[in-house]
């Protein structure tokens, strides 16, 4: 069965800076992969996903996250954080069970930006 | 578009009450999907539905009920509330069952006391 681990619960940056949230996956084949976001009190809105090709892609808001088979890692990267930036992040794996497609989801990332 | 739609946002029951939360999409999509969102357990699937009149089970299925008679709309019941239910509840909805990326609702706070 699939699973992904978001080694880190919580972490802070300063405005301006840059940030990587680390993801790391389990998946037979390969996976389908997927960042969302979620604002406080919010639902979840999809950053960006991977399905093939190249292993760099770009999402909404300038985050972008590279695929890495052998280290089975789908890292989200931002060159420079803004205050509003502030969420939980969450990294996903779809895969394909029973009669349809199912997202199995890490158990996030909370990101703080201090000024 | 309104989207993926949820009512109500907040909700609080005592043990052994029953209620539906409602979930509706207007954007034609086959597959939807409930999920609960407990703190430091992410996300986890409750039900789906490939489409009207078709549902299945997810990772964490006991103790609520689905059904879904039009594309519309997808509720999920709680038959009798326990408080380990007690959790934010958002509904999905992606175009087929072939497609990954699923557009989530704005949530119901369910609190059983």
């Amino acid at each position: 069965a699939q699973s992904v681990t978001q080694p880190d619960i919580h972490i802070t940056v300063s405005e301006g800076a840059s940030l990587e949230l680390r993801c790391n996956y389990s998946y037979g084949a390969t996976p389908y992969l997927f960042w969302y976001v979620q604002s406080p009190g919010q639902g979840l809105q999809l950053l960006l996903k991977y399905f093939s090709g190249d292993t760099l892609v770009q999402g909404i808001k300038g985050f972008e996250a590279e695929f890495k088979r052998s280290q089975s890692s789908f890292n989200l990267r931002k060159p420079s954080v803004h205050w509003s930036d502030a969420a939980e992040y969450f990294c996903a794996v779809g895969a394909r069970t029973g009669t349809a497609s199912k997202l199995t989801f890490g158990t996030g990332t909370r990101l703080q930006v201090t000024l | 578009n309104a989207g993926v739609t949820q009512t109500p946002k907040f909700q609080v029951l005592k043990t052994g009450q029953s209620m539906t939360l409602q979930c509706a999409q207007d954007m034609n999509h086959e597959y939807m999907s409930w999920y609960r969102q407990d703190p430091g357990m992410g996300l986890r699937l409750i039900h789906y539905s490939v489409g009207a009149g078709i549902t299945d089970q997810g990772e964490v299925p006991n103790g609520y009920n689905v059904s879904r008679s039009t594309t519309e709309d997808f509720p999920l019941r709680l038959l009798s509330a326990a408080p380990s239910q007690t959790s934010v509840y958002f509904c999905a909805s992606s175009v087929s069952r072939e497609v990954y990326e699923q557009y989530f609702g704005p949530g119901t706070r369910l609190t059983v006391t």
